[in-house]
């Protein structure tokens, strides 16, 4: 069974400050994807890493790969409070993500007050 | 562009009844995936449909089952419900096997 841990669970910060959230697991995926989720709404789509060692940026985000294909971290700078909400990894397996469904982090609260 | 229509959002049920939850994906969209989502478990992978097939099934009991129109429309069906089965249903829809679109989920509580 593939797991993946998230890492904080929860992390509240001022407005301005940067952080980072963590996204480990003993298994390698064959790609990495970053969801935000708001109260009541589904999961969006933020970005996918494919390659190890891969990093994207969204503006003030940061997503890296690992080398391994098995943790991925996101970098917020100078965090908004627009930037709250519920941070999910997860994680495709080698099958396809259909096919094996997706592997999701229990996720990072983030409270970013004003 | 239309995006993922899960109906309906929210539902009340009685432990032992039966419900069904309904999810049309965006246009074109062929792949249809059921996920639960609890504060204890978080989301956790229910089964994936592709053309009308299950192409696979999470660690979920016999209870759980759903089905794929030619349409691409998906159904899921969860019967003699437990109070356990208290949570937000989400699908998502995709062109392939990546890059997945969310609905808002529906919000089912057993009593």
């Amino acid at each position: 069974t593939q797991l993946l841990e998230q890492s904080p669970q929860f992390l509240s910060i001022q407005e301005g400050e940067n952080l980072t959230v963590y996204c480990n697991s003993s298994s390698v995926f064959s790609s990495l994807q970053w969801y935000r989720q708001e109260p009541g709404e589904g999961p969006v789509l933020l970005v996918t890493v494919v390659t190890g060692g891969e990093v994207k940026k969204l503006k003030r985000l940061t997503f890296q790969f690992g080398d391994a294909r098995k943790d991925s971290s996101l970098h917020i700078t100078a965090a908004q409070p627009g930037d709250t909400g519920l941070y999910l990894c997860a994680g495709v397996g080698y099958s396809g993500g259909g096919a094996d469904g997706l592997t999701f982090g229990k996720g990072t609260h983030l409270i970013i007050q004003p | 562009k239309a995006g993922v229509t899960q109906t309906p959002r929210y539902l009340i049920k009685t432990r032992g009844q039966q419900v069904t939850l309904s999810c049309s994906p965006i246009s074109g969209h062929r792949s249809v995936s059921w996920y639960q989502q609890t504060p204890g478990q978080g989301l956790q992978f229910l089964f994936e449909y592709f053309s009308e097939t299950q192409r696979n099934k999470g660690n979920f009991p016999g209870r759980f089952s759903g089905r794929q129109f030619s349409n691409s429309r998906s159904e899921m069906n969860v019967s003699t419900l437990e109070l356990g089965d208290s949570a937000l249903y989400l699908c998502a829809s995709s062109p392939t096997d990546y890059g997945y679109t969310f609905g808002s989920g529906t919000r089912l509580t057993v009593v």
